[in-house]
């Protein structure tokens, strides 16, 4: 199984200030035929379900303020919050569609400082 | 609008069973790949089992293989979950979702929760 490593599991963000997470696979999830990333990051406000973000590393979703940004490749992810709203405050998943089982990080929670 | 509607959460003693179901509206049911996804309490994210649109190929997380089984009717748009042989360790929020090929997961229902407990 692939295993997703998010860092850190927390961290307190002053409003307007940027965030960053930290997804690291145990194995690349790059396929080489189409050059794509199969990776996701999603966002849980509580007791909300998931909300996606972000597909295919860098993709937003429709939708999805451009304030959220992903990058990386092979093994090393990274979600990017540019500007910290008071609305963003969750829980962040990466998680890897590459092959089943897909597996999630086991979560960043973003709270306002 | 696309929904996707649980039920079927409950208690249930270990070693029992439990069917979940999921209704799905504002999309072409049978052209998507569906998947249960479930979240202990306060804990993260854990993938169950997916469904291609057709049904013709399932697929199951280890922790599950043998005791849950993953069936659609398309013609009632709805997404099944029987869950057999329960333990505690399956109590949690069963979420039903909507992948997109070339995407991902992309959109969940509000979850059903099952509570394995004697």
């Amino acid at each position: 199984d692939i295993v997703m490593t998010q860092s850190p599991d927390s961290l307190a963000v002053s409003l307007g200030e940027r965030v960053t997470i930290n997804c690291k696979s145990s194995q690349s999830v790059l396929y080489s035929s189409n050059n794509k990333n199969y990776l996701a990051w999603y966002q849980q406000r509580p007791g909300q379900p998931p909300n996606l973000l972000i597909y295919l590393a860098s993709t937003r979703e429709s939708g999805v303020p451009d304030r959220f940004s992903g990058s990386g490749s092979g093994t090393d992810f990274t979600l990017t919050i540019s500007s910290l709203q008071a609305e963003d405050v969750a829980v962040y998943y990466c998680q890897q569609y590459y092959g089943t089982p897909w597996t999630f990080g086991q979560g960043t929670k973003v709270e306002i400082k | 609008e696309v929904q996707l509607v649980e039920s079927g959460g409950g208690l249930v003693q270990p070693g029992g069973s439990l069917r979940l179901s999921c209704a799905a509206s504002g999309f072409t049911f049978s052209s998507y790949t569906m998947t249960w996804v479930r979240q202990a309490p306060g804990k993260g994210l854990e993938w169950v089992s997916s469904i291609t649109g057709s049904g013709g190929n399932t697929y199951y997380a280890d922790s599950v293989k043998g005791r849950f089984t993953i069936t659609r009717d398309n013609s009632k748009n709805t997404l099944f979950l029987q869950m057999n042989s329960l333990r505690a360790e399956d109590t949690a929020l069963y979420y039903c979702a909507r992948y997109i090929m070339g995407s991902t997961i992309d959109f969940w229902g509000q979850g059903t929760l099952v509570t394995v407990s004697s």
